[in-house]
C-alpha cells in the first residue's frame, strides 16, 4: 500500500534561518506531488506541484521554493524564513486518484 | 472558473443525532467532488469523492454526500453523530479536464459534538 511520509512534525525556527521540509511516497511510481500551506482558520492554499523529477510548478509568488530530485521525494525550503511563513505545510501525493496527505509540519517562526 | 461554498463554518450536534455539512460548489465544466476531514494537527483525510458516477456517494466511518446538479450542492451528512467525529472537515471541487492541479477548497466547517 502507498504511504505518505512528512517531517518534521513540528518546527521552531527563528526569522532569518533557513527551512527544509521533507516528504516521501512509498508503494507508487511517478506520483503527483504537492505542497500546501494551511494558515489558522483559513482554507488550505497550494504553493507547489510537480508531475516528475525535476518538473516544479509554483503557483503563488513567496519566499519559498521547491524541488524534487528524485521520483518519490519533494522538498519544500527557503533561505531566509519571514514571520508571514509560519503556519500548517502539508505535502500530498497523487496517482489519477484524489490527494493523499502527509500528516503536515507545524512551523512557528520566531 | 470553479469555486466552493461552506455554508457553515461551525456545525454542533448532540451525540447520536443526524450530521448535515452544507456544501455548494460553482464550475463551468464537469466536476469532481471530494470531502476530507481534518483532526487537529494531523493532515487530511479522504472522507469520499464523486467523480461522475453514482450520485450518492458513501464514504468511511459512516459518512455519504449526494451530488446534485440542479442545486450544484454535495452536502455531507451521517446518521448517527459519534464523538470521533469532532474535527474540521473540507469540501473540494476539481475540473475533471484539468485534474489535481486545480483543486479548490472550501474554508471548512468545524463539527463539534455535544455528549
Amino acid at each position: 500500500s502507498q504511504t505518505i511520509h512528512q517531517w518534521p512534525a513540528t518546527l521552531v525556527q527563528p526569522v532569518g534561518s533557513p527551512l527544509s521540509l521533507e516528504c516521501t511516497v512509498e508503494g507508487t511510481s511517478n506520483p503527483n506531488l504537492y505542497w500546501y500551506r494551511q494558515a489558522a482558520g483559513r482554507g488550505l492554499q497550494l504553493l507547489f506541484y510537480s508531475v516528475g523529477i525535476g518538473q516544479i510548478s509554483s503557483e503563488v509568488p513567496q519566499n519559498l521554493s521547491a524541488s524534487r530530485p528524485q521520483d518519490r521525494q519533494f522538498i519544500l525550503s527557503s533561505k531566509k524564513l519571514l514571520l508571514s511563513d509560519s503556519g500548517f505545510y502539508l505535502c500530498a501525493w497523487s496517482v489519477r486518484t484524489a490527494l493523499q496527505f502527509g500528516q503536515g509540519t507545524r512551523l512557528t517562526v520566531v | 472558473a470553479q469555486s466552493v461554498t461552506q455554508l457553515d463554518s461551525h456545525v454542533s450536534v448532540s451525540e447520536g443525532t443526524p450530521v448535515l455539512l452544507r456544501c455548494n460548489y460553482s464550475s463551468s465544466y464537469s466536476p469532481s467532488l471530494f470531502w476530507y476531514v481534518q483532526h487537529p494537527n494531523k493532515g487530511l483525510q479522504l472522507l469520499l469523492k464523486y467523480t461522475s458516477a453514482a450520485t450518492l456517494v458513501k464514504g468511511i466511518n459512516g459518512f455519504e454526500a449526494e451530488f446534485k446538479k440542479s442545486e450544484t450542492s454535495f452536502h455531507l451528512t451521517k446518521p448517527s453523530a459519534h464523538m470521533s467525529d469532532a474535527a474540521e472537515y473540507f469540501c473540494v471541487v476539481s475540473d475533471r479536464n484539468f485534474g489535481n492541479e486545480k483543486l479548490t477548497f472550501g474554508t471548512g466547517t468545524r463539527l463539534t459534538i455535544i455528549p
